[in-house]
């Protein structure tokens, strides 16, 4: 069982908004910044978001992260069909002394 | 560009030993902290271990400290993973993935490779 709790699956239609939870505690989430990861099937994950909201370069701006006390969100506006991935959120756990990351969130755009 | 290249993977039986490698190029390796990420099959991904720019600072997960050794050659641009006593829980794709920093506790993974398999079988 994972630290982090993510929803196993959401799905959207094409031009829709989605949006994926990722819940923590007070140890993780609730006192470091949180970054998400893309997984396209079969390849490796990269980097969507981090530092809760911030995007890296090449990222579109249809991702948007964002936190608030020990949770945080991934919010994906104007879904495609490429956008059909797992989505993994992950923190520093302070009681851990590690990386910990959600179980993933299968996206499904139907 | 950035390129992380996973080799040592194979068909290895409980209880044998196997090293892993990550080949960097596309940066300059001893400027930033690296870590091994694995994903059993099917399943989600798990950090495994992360070793500063010096190798000064190291981290493992709780569920391979003892039997997981983390190292890396700045000469060479190569970081490693030596596993012992391997399980058949041990089986996954293990990522090797750059830290946007010098630590491996503080910022993030910005760069992952392709990953290399273990199965580890009788």
């Amino acid at each position: 069982q994972s630290v982090l709790t993510q929803p196993p699956s959401a799905s959207g239609t094409p031009g829709q908004r989605v949006t994926i939870s990722c819940s923590g505690s007070s140890s993780n989430i609730g006192s470091n910044t949180v970054n998400w990861y893309q997984q396209l099937p079969g390849t490796a994950p990269k980097l969507l978001i981090y530092s809760n909201y911030q995007r890296p370069s090449g990222v579109p701006d249809r991702f948007s992260g964002s936190k608030s006390g020990t949770s945080a969100s991934l919010a994906i506006s104007g879904l495609q069909s490429e956008d059909e991935a797992d989505y993994y959120c992950a923190t520093w756990d302070d009681s851990l002394n590690g990386w910990v990351f959600g179980g993933g969130t299968k996206l499904t755009v139907l | 560009e950035v390129q992380l290249v996973e080799s040592g993977g194979g068909l290895v039986q409980p209880g044998r030993s196997l090293r892993l490698s990550c080949a960097a190029s596309g940066f300059t390796f001893d400027d930033y902290a690296m870590h091994w990420v694995r994903q059993a099959p099917g399943k989600g991904l798990e950090w495994v271990s992360g070793i500063s720019w010096n190798s000064g600072n190291i981290g493992y997960a709780d569920s391979v400290k003892g039997r997981f050794t983390i190292s890396r050659d700045n000469a060479k641009n190569s970081l490693y993973l030596q596993i012992n006593s391997l399980r058949a829980e041990d089986t996954a794709l293990y990522f090797c993935a750059k830290d946007k920093g010098y630590n491996w506790n503080e910022n993030y993974f910005d760069y992952w490779g392709q990953g290399t398999l273990v199965t580890v079988s009788s």
